[in-house]
């Protein structure tokens, strides 16, 4: 059972806008900043999103985060093949003292 | 450029503990949270601890006290033990490095240890 919930998988064809949920509470989302990464098998996760909706330099800007009280959403926009993945939240949590992942959500280019 | 590289058997039994060893190059370790991330098969990632300023460690309850994470900063390497291993331990083991808001901006390219009976 995650800290942090997510939807398990989220799809949408070429083009569409995808949006990927994660829940908290008052003891993480709701106190810190959140941050999400992209996963392919087989590689490192990769940074998408720091700091609730700030890009690294390299990802693309049809990639945009948001925090609202304690939920966070990442969008997709202009989805494309290579958007295949699976895409986790992480935020800071007062009560593990550390690091709360999200359960993960694969995202399917139909 | 920070590289980390994890090292360590990818193969172990029930019941003994595993050793894995993050060797970083690029950074003196002097500040940011060494981490420890697993992902079991099929499942998703979960932060099993980190050490800071060489010394502070912290521990995710999950593991009900059974991983340790020390760092050898002269030596630019940091190390996670778990005992008392079982097959819920198999998992894609990566070493990483981040701030303490969840921010992990390098990670290794992750060790996949499995657990024998």
């Amino acid at each position: 059972q995650s800290v942090l919930t997510q939807p398990p998988s989220a799809s949408g064809t070429p083009g569409q806008r995808v949006t990927i949920s994660c829940s908290g509470s008052s003891s993480n989302i709701g106190s810190h900043t959140v941050n999400w990464y992209q996963h392919l098998p087989g590689t490192a996760p990769k940074l998408l999103i720091y700091s609730n909706s700030h890009r690294p330099s390299g990802v693309p800007d049809r990639l945009s985060g948001s925090k609202s009280g304690t939920s966070a959403s990442l969008a997709i926009s202009r989805l494309q093949s290579e958007d295949e993945a699976d895409y986790y939240c992480v935020t800071w949590d007062d009560s593990l003292n550390g690091w709360a992942f999200g359960g993960g959500t694969k995202v399917t280019v139909l | 450029q920070v590289q980390l590289q994890e090292s360590g058997p990818g193969l172990v039994k029930a019941s003994e503990t595993l050793s894995l060893t993050c060797t970083v190059s690029g950074d003196s370790m002097s500040s940011f949270y060494w981490s420890w991330i697993r992902q079991p098969p099929g499942k998703g990632l979960e932060w099993i601890g980190h050490i800071y300023y060489g010394v502070n460690t912290f521990y995710n309850p999950s593991l009900k006290s059974r991983a340790t994470i020390s760092a050898d900063t002269s030596r630019n390497v940091f190390s996670l033990r778990v005992i008392s291993l079982t097959a819920a331990d198999t998992a894609v083991y990566y070493c990483a490095r981040g701030i303490y808001d969840g921010q992990i901006d390098y990670w290794g390219q992750g060790r996949l240890v499995t657990v024998s009976s």
